[in-house]
């Protein structure tokens, strides 16, 4: 079935570890998107992609990087894991970043920082 | 800028009564907007896209939302509740000068009551 796999599905960390949260999607989407998800306050985009080679910060970049080097896939990093990090993290993509374009959602990320 | 707002985190309903969850949303251009579901664990599904097409939008599972600019509101309405409805729901918002974002309220918790 086509669509956005998210890997590892939850995680426990040490504060100041690093790690890498990965994103593949096989619908050949040029934009991809990292939002992460909090009680009360929704989603917010950490950083977004809108093709390959490109990358972009969103409302909550600090303490985390992306990379685009090819269209399928969208890894998140966290040189140094924060408890504040903890949270649970969705990578999305759509087929264009026109504003009518929708987002199509992986199943998420658990991270807790301990 | 642009946002959304969600009135009423937690609404319970009887199966069977009719299920109307709110949005309002704030935009100085033409707005698009969504609504998403999520259930339990899971990421979050497309229910239906408001493009400027037509003002009422149908959406999967039965549910539909009216866009209404002169009260800045997408409610999201299904005419008979069910037991499978039971959700977190997500209203959102993009626009094409802001495309690289879509802003999302901070979601309506929805409980069918048998």
């Amino acid at each position: 079935i086509a669509g956005i796999t998210q890997a590892p599905t939850s995680q426990i960390l040490a504060a100041g570890r690093r790690m890498t949260l990965r994103c593949t999607q096989d619908m050949r989407h040029n934009a991809m998107y990292w939002y992460r998800q909090d009680l009360g306050l929704g989603l917010r985009l950490i950083h977004y992609s809108n093709t390959a080679g490109t990358t972009g910060k969103g409302e909550v970049p600090d303490g985390y990087s992306v990379s685009r080097a090819n269209t399928d896939d969208f890894p998140l990093t966290l040189a140094s894991a924060v408890p504040s990090q903890t949270s649970v993290y969705f990578c999305a993509s759509s087929a264009s970043q026109g504003a009518a374009s929708p987002l199509h959602f992986g199943n998420g990320t658990r991270l807790t920082v301990t | 800028a642009q946002s959304v707002t969600q009135l009423g985190s937690h609404v319970s309903v009887s199966e069977g009564a009719l299920v109307l969850l709110r949005c309002n949303y704030s935009s100085s251009v033409p707005p698009y907007l969504f609504w998403y579901v999520q259930y339990p664990n899971q990421g979050l599904q497309l229910l239906l896209k408001y493009t400027s097409a037509a003002t009422l939008v149908k959406g999967i599972n039965g549910f539909e939302a009216e866009f209404k600019k002169s009260e800045t509101s997408f409610h999201l309405t299904k005419p008979s509740a069910h037991m499978s409805d039971a959700a977190e729901y997500f209203c959102a918002v993009r626009t094409q000068t802001g495309a690289n974002n879509l802003f999302f309220g901070t979601g309506t918790r929805l409980t069918v009551i048998p």
